[in-house]
């Protein structure tokens, strides 16, 4: 398994400014992911991030509110861009091994005034 | 589509009883299907994984792809069990979808 840390843990922001949360993994991987998770839902993916290539985003969600940066493969960055009070939530991001199961970081607990 | 249904959001059982947290899938492909948890304060983990059809923590789940269902099982409920409960479908483009998740609380 791997050993995902992120940064911030939490923040509170103030509305049309930017923030950008750091994703680690203990090892190199191929795929990274992006989550968000809003308050009392369950998790939707934002975007995979692959080394070396544009990520992935899932429908409703857009490079230009959500940019993400996938520089090696131990690391992603994902930016909430211009942020509103309906972004705060929970991001967390992930990294797939071998077999398709994901394992997950603590999460960035985000509070937009 | 994917799409995973939790029917349940809450469960509540006593300690000793049996669990059952219900999880049915939508997929017309292959799935994969995972069972993570939420314990307070902690992150998301991985509990079990049908492929490799182990029990953990006393916990159980079965693929019934007639059913399209991979419900979460545990014959003896202890309190420590009590957390978040998520089912997710793997499939196509190697991603994850998850259902709503089953708060599961476990009484004395």
């Amino acid at each position: 398994s791997a050993v995902i840390s992120q940064k911030p843990s939490r923040d509170i922001c103030q509305r049309g400014t930017s923030l950008t949360i750091q994703c680690q993994v203990d090892s190199q991987v191929t795929m990274m992911f992006w989550y968000r998770q809003q308050p009392g839902q369950s998790l939707t993916l934002i975007a995979t991030a692959n080394q070396g290539s544009e990520a992935t985003y899932e429908s409703g969600f857009v490079i230009d509110k959500f940019p993400i940066s996938r520089p090696n493969l131990t690391f992603s960055t994902l930016t909430v861009s211009n942020m509103s009070p309906e972004d705060s939530s929970i991001y967390l991001c992930s990294s797939k091994t071998g077999y398709n199961e994901q394992f997950f970081g603590p999460g960035t607990r985000l509070t937009v005034l | 589509a994917q799409r995973v249904t939790q029917p349940e959001k809450l469960l509540s059982v006593f300690k000793g009883a049996p669990v059952e947290l219900k999880c049915n899938y939508s997929y017309s492909g292959s799935p994969e299907l995972f069972w993570y948890v939420q314990y307070s304060r902690q992150r998301l983990q991985l509990l079990l994984r049908h492929i490799s059809r182990e029990s953990i923590k006393g916990f159980t789940a079965d693929l019934n792809k007639g059913e399209t269902s991979f419900h979460l099982k545990k014959p003896f409920a202890q309190e420590e069990d009590s957390a978040m409960y998520y089912c997710a479908l793997g499939g196509g483009a190697q991603k994850l979808v998850f259902g709503q998740g089953t708060r599961l609380t476990i009484n004395p």
